[in-house]
C-alpha cells in the first residue's frame, strides 16, 4: 500500500535555530514529491518539487533532498523565523494520485 | 491572479439542513478535488474530477456529492449534513491528476450542530 510517513509529529525550536524534517514514502512507481506549507486554518502552499532524478532543491532558507533509493525525503529550514510556525506536508505522486503525509507540526518560539 | 476561491470562509449549520460548498479556479485546471482535513488525521480526499463530467469518489465520500458541469466549478454538496461532517474543507486543482502539483483553496471550516 501506497504511504507516507512523517517524524516528527511536533518540533518545538527557538527563532535563529536550523531544523530538519523527515519523509519516508513507500509509493511506487515514484513520479514526484512537494513539500507544502500550511498555516494554521488555510490551504497548503508548495515550497518545492523534486523529480527522480533531482537530489537537493532549495527555495530559499527551505531546502529539500531526496534519496531515490532509500525513498526518503528531508526539508531543511536554515535560520528560523517565527513565521515558520506550520504544518509541513509531504506528498508524493506516483504520476496518477497524490499521497499526503499527515505532517509535521512546527513551533518556532522567540 | 491565479488562484482557487472557496466560498464560504465559515459556515454553521444544523443536522439535515442541505448545503453547498462552492469552488472555482481561474487556471483552467482540468483536475481537481476536494479534501477534509481532521486534527491528526491529516488531509483526506473526499471526492475528485478528471475532467468535466468525470468525477470519482475518494477515501471518504460517504455523505457527499459533486458535480463538475463547468472545468473551472466543482462544487461539493452535502444533501443532509451530520455533526461527524464538522471539519475543514479544501478544494485543490492540478494541471492534470498525479503530475502536477496542487493549488489549493483557503480553506472552508464547517460546523454541523
Amino acid at each position: 500500500k501506497n504511504q507516507v510517513e512523517q517524524s516528527p509529529q511536533s518540533l518545538i525550536i527557538l527563532e535563529g535555530k536550523n531544523c530538519t524534517l523527515q519523509c519516508n514514502y513507500t509509493v511506487s512507481p515514484f513520479s514526484n514529491l512537494r513539500w507544502y506549507k500550511q498555516d494554521t486554518g488555510r490551504g497548503p502552499v508548495s515550497l518545492t518539487i523534486m523529480t527522480f532524478s533531482e537530489n537537493t532543491k532549495s527555495n530559499g532558507r527551505y531546502t529539500a533532498t531526496l534519496d531515490a533509493d532509500t525513498k526518503q525525503s528531508s526539508l531543511h529550514i536554515t535560520a528560523s523565523q517565527l513565521s515558520d510556525s506550520a504544518s509541513y506536508i509531504c506528498v508524493v505522486s506516483d504520476g496518477q494520485n497524490f499521497v499526503f503525509g499527515p505532517g509535521t507540526r512546527l513551533s518556532v518560539l522567540p | 491572479e491565479a488562484q482557487v476561491t472557496q466560498n464560504p470562509r465559515y459556515l454553521i449549520t444544523v443536522t439535515g439542513k442541505k448545503l453547498t460548498v462552492t469552488c472555482s479556479q481561474n487556471m483552467n485546471h482540468e483536475y481537481m478535488s476536494w479534501y477534509r482535513q481532521d486534527p491528526g488525521l491529516g488531509l483526506r480526499q473526499i471526492y475528485y474530477s478528471m475532467n468535466v463530467e468525470v468525477t470519482d469518489k475518494g477515501d471518504v465520500p460517504e455523505g457527499y456529492k459533486v458535480s463538475r458541469k463547468e472545468k473551472r466549478n466543482f462544487p461539493l454538496i452535502l444533501e443532509s449534513p451530520s455533526p461527524n461532517q464538522t471539519s475543514l474543507y479544501f478544494c485543490a486543482s492540478s494541471l492534470s491528476q498525479g503530475d502536477y502539483g496542487y493549488t489549493f483553496g483557503s480553506g472552508t471550516r464547517l460546523t454541523v450542530v
